[in-house]
């Protein structure tokens, strides 16, 4: 069967530094990889999306970047965080298109990041 | 990408059946209707999808009527457990840009 993980799955993180999340999936080949944010009390906002290795599209332009280097691996990087960053971010993963399910996407547990 | 709009909250009582409706005019021919469910610090997690009639899996009732603009999901006796935010998206098949659009929810509170 297929799983997702994510970690860190806390952290606290003064304003400027840098941010590294990384998310695995583990059980499939060739997923389609997804990056969202929730903010509190809000809806998952999309912000970037693979169709595979070192293919990234990015849905909100902001200070954050992603990377694939790796067919299930996916990271979430920024350079210097804002305030505004502070949020659960949520990583997920579809079946390869073409595949029995259609834009059925599965998501990890989740990391939440406080921005101090 | 069509658009969704459903309750922002909902409340109910153990035992009851809560259905929840979901407005997407602009629906695509290829679009399927997904619902998902996320408790508070939890990933969405997948519920049911449809594309047209009606879907029943062991959790829930998707209902979309002819038209497509519109669907429901039916959730048969809640329970305390079923107190979350429930999200309705309709996607395209398959092609480049396979995304989701997550709007805001419904919260449904179910009460002893």
């Amino acid at each position: 069967s297929q799983t997702i993980h994510q970690w860190p799955a806390t952290l606290v993180q003064p304003v400027g530094s840098p941010l590294s999340l990384e998310c695995t999936v583990e059980g499939t080949s060739n997923p389609n990889l997804y990056w969202y944010r929730q903010a509190a009390g809000r809806g998952l906002q999309l912000l970037f999306y693979s169709v595979g290795i070192g293919q990234i599209s990015s849905e909100v332009p902001q200070n954050l970047s992603a990377s694939r280097p790796q067919d299930r691996q996916f990271i979430l990087s920024s350079k210097k965080l804002l305030l505004s960053d502070s949020g659960f971010y949520l990583c997920a993963w579809s079946p390869l298109a073409g595949g029995e399910s259609t834009d059925t996407q599965y998501f990890g547990p989740g990391t939440r990041l406080t921005v101090l | 990408l069509a658009k969704t709009t459903q309750p922002i909250s909902m409340d109910s009582y153990e035992g009851q059946e809560v259905n929840i409706t979901c407005s997407h005019n602009n629906i695509a021919t290829n679009d399927y209707i997904t619902w998902y469910q996320q408790f508070p610090s939890q990933g969405p997690r997948f519920i049911i999808q449809g594309y047209k009639t009606k879907v029943t899996n062991e959790v829930a009732s998707l209902f979309i009527p002819a038209d497509r603009k519109s669907s429901t999901l039916s959730l048969p006796r809640v329970s305390l457990s079923d107190t979350a935010v429930y999200y309705c998206l309709v996607g395209r098949g398959w092609g480049a840009t396979n995304k989701l659009i997550f709007g805001t929810g419904t919260l449904l509170a179910v009460q002893p």
